[in-house]
């Protein structure tokens, strides 16, 4: 079945950067796009951007550009989502999500459990 | 801040028929997702493509849309049904996608 298994907690300083990992398990990893959504404490889903994970071509919010980069490996079917500069605003969780096969750009059926980012001096 | 706006909260009595609504003028031109969340969870999609029910989604959910407002009824609300729902459609570039601030849903 699909599964997106993300990696564990960090916490990290004001001003480092924080690269987070979603493993992509049960489709064809080329076939979907991924997204990055994060979420803040007692706030609301923030959309981050997308990956295409066949071609590598990216598109990001503009709230992020220049701050976050999103790659991927295909050898090892995993998304990355890298924030830098990190500020006490970034502490949210941080999640994975693919665009559905039934839907389309907006629509994503499956979610990783979530990444914490602490930032905290 | 958003492209799309919520009401913060609403309330149903247990059994009735409620309504959260999306407003935003790219709903005139890309449809609406819906999606539920509870507390330490992850989002889950209710809705897509404005009207559809994902597999496994009780089909006392239902999603409409005009003009500007998309809207996700919930007919016959259950217990279980209280979570917040956010929604979501690209933004006027078409480009990019934004979230609602989200409704959060009590079952009385």
């Amino acid at each position: 079945q699909v599964q997106l298994v993300q990696s564990g907690a960090e916490v990290k300083k004001p001003g480092a950067s924080v690269k987070v990992s979603c493993e992509a398990f049960g489709y064809t990893f080329t076939s979907y796009q991924m997204h990055w959504v994060r979420q803040a404490p007692g706030q609301g889903p923030e959309w981050m951007g997308t990956i295409n994970p066949s071609g590598g071509s990216t598109r990001y919010a503009q709230k992020f550009q220049g701050r976050v980069t999103m790659t991927r490996d295909r050898s090892t079917r995993t998304v990355y989502m890298e924030l830098s500069s990190l500020r006490s605003e970034d502490t949210a969780v941080y999640y994975c999500a693919r665009t559905a096969s039934f839907g389309g750009f907006g629509d994503l059926d499956y979610w990783g459990q979530g990444t914490l980012v602490t930032v905290s001096p | 801040s958003s492209e799309v706006t919520q009401d913060p909260a609403v309330s149903v009595a247990l059994g009735q028929t409620v309504r959260i609504t999306c407003q935003g003028d790219s709903l005139r031109s890309y449809y609406a997702s819906w999606y539920q969340q509870k507390p330490g969870q992850a989002p889950v999609l209710v809705i897509y493509g404005e009207t559809n029910r994902p597999s496994g989604i009780p089909d006392r959910f239902s999603g409409s849309s005009s003009g500007s407002t998309a809207s996700l009824t919930i007919t016959g609300a259950q217990a279980e049904d209280e979570a917040d729902y956010y929604c979501t459609s690209r933004d006027s570039s078409g480009y990019h996608l934004v979230f609602g601030g989200g409704t959060k849903l009590t079952v009385l």
